[in-house]
């Protein structure tokens, strides 16, 4: 299995301020005949299921505010939030759907500073 | 608009059989764009991926639960389902269905999961 291990475990981040979660995978995820880094980002905010916001490492998903950006690729993936704002305080996962079974992080917690 | 919907038994006995379903509506569910999973989340803690069905009843588990696992379709019903047998209070938990978009890349064909249900909680307790 792919091992998703996330850092920090927990964040906190003054309104305004940048936002850096960071997913390491055991192996790389990178499929080479496209290109493609096979890595999701989700937010999950209290008593909410996950929402995705990006895919293909860094394809952010339609209606997410452009204050989230994904980047990275092989085995290391940032999620970065810009410019932190209230309702972004989640538990933050990422996802590797490159082979199965499918795995995730261990989750960020995001919280205000 | 896609919305997924579980429903099924809040409690279940040890060593006896969970079973749930996923309505899912705004959206026929034999669309060949996109598959349809299980995933569960322990109280507090992260997310574990159960397994994925097809429309065409195709199946892939995980290794961790594939000996108790079977994930159904029933297309005319717009529905489907999950039984995990001989549970344990280490299956207590919230179950989510979620939607998944089919990648075609060699071998690979499943991705992200969107949207998701709002999940159900599931206890193991006599």
């Amino acid at each position: 299995d792919i091992v998703m291990t996330q850092s920090p475990d927990s964040l906190a981040v003054s309104l305004g301020e940048r936002a850096t979660i960071n997913c390491k995978s055991s192996q790389s995820v990178l499929y080479r005949d496209n290109s493609l880094d096979y890595l999701a980002w989700y937010q999950q905010k209290p008593g909410q299921p996950p929402k995705l916001l990006i895919y293909w490492a860094s394809t952010r998903e339609s209606g997410v505010p452009d204050r989230f950006s994904g980047s990275g690729s092989g085995t290391d993936f940032t999620l970065t939030i810009s410019s932190l704002q209230a309702e972004d305080v989640a538990v933050y996962y990422c996802q590797q759907y490159y082979s199965p079974p499918i795995t995730f992080g261990q989750g960020t917690r995001l919280e205000i500073k | 608009q896609l919305q997924l919907q579980e429903s099924g038994p809040g409690l279940v006995k040890p060593s006896e059989t969970l079973s749930l379903t996923c309505t899912v509506s705004g959206g026929s569910i034999s669309n060949s764009d996109y598959y349809w999973g299980w995933i569960r989340q322990p109280p507090g803690k992260g997310l574990e991926w159960i397994g994925t069905i097809y429309y065409s009843g195709g199946t892939d588990y995980n290794p961790s639960l594939k000996s108790r696992v079977t994930i159904s379709v029933d297309t005319s019903k717009n529905q489907f389902s999950l039984i995990l047998n001989s549970v344990t209070a280490a299956d207590t938990a919230l179950y989510y269905c979620a939607r998944g978009k089919v990648v075609v890349s060699g071998a690979i064909w499943q991705s992200w999961f969107d949207p998701w249900g709002q999940g159900t909680l599931v206890t193991v307790s006599s």
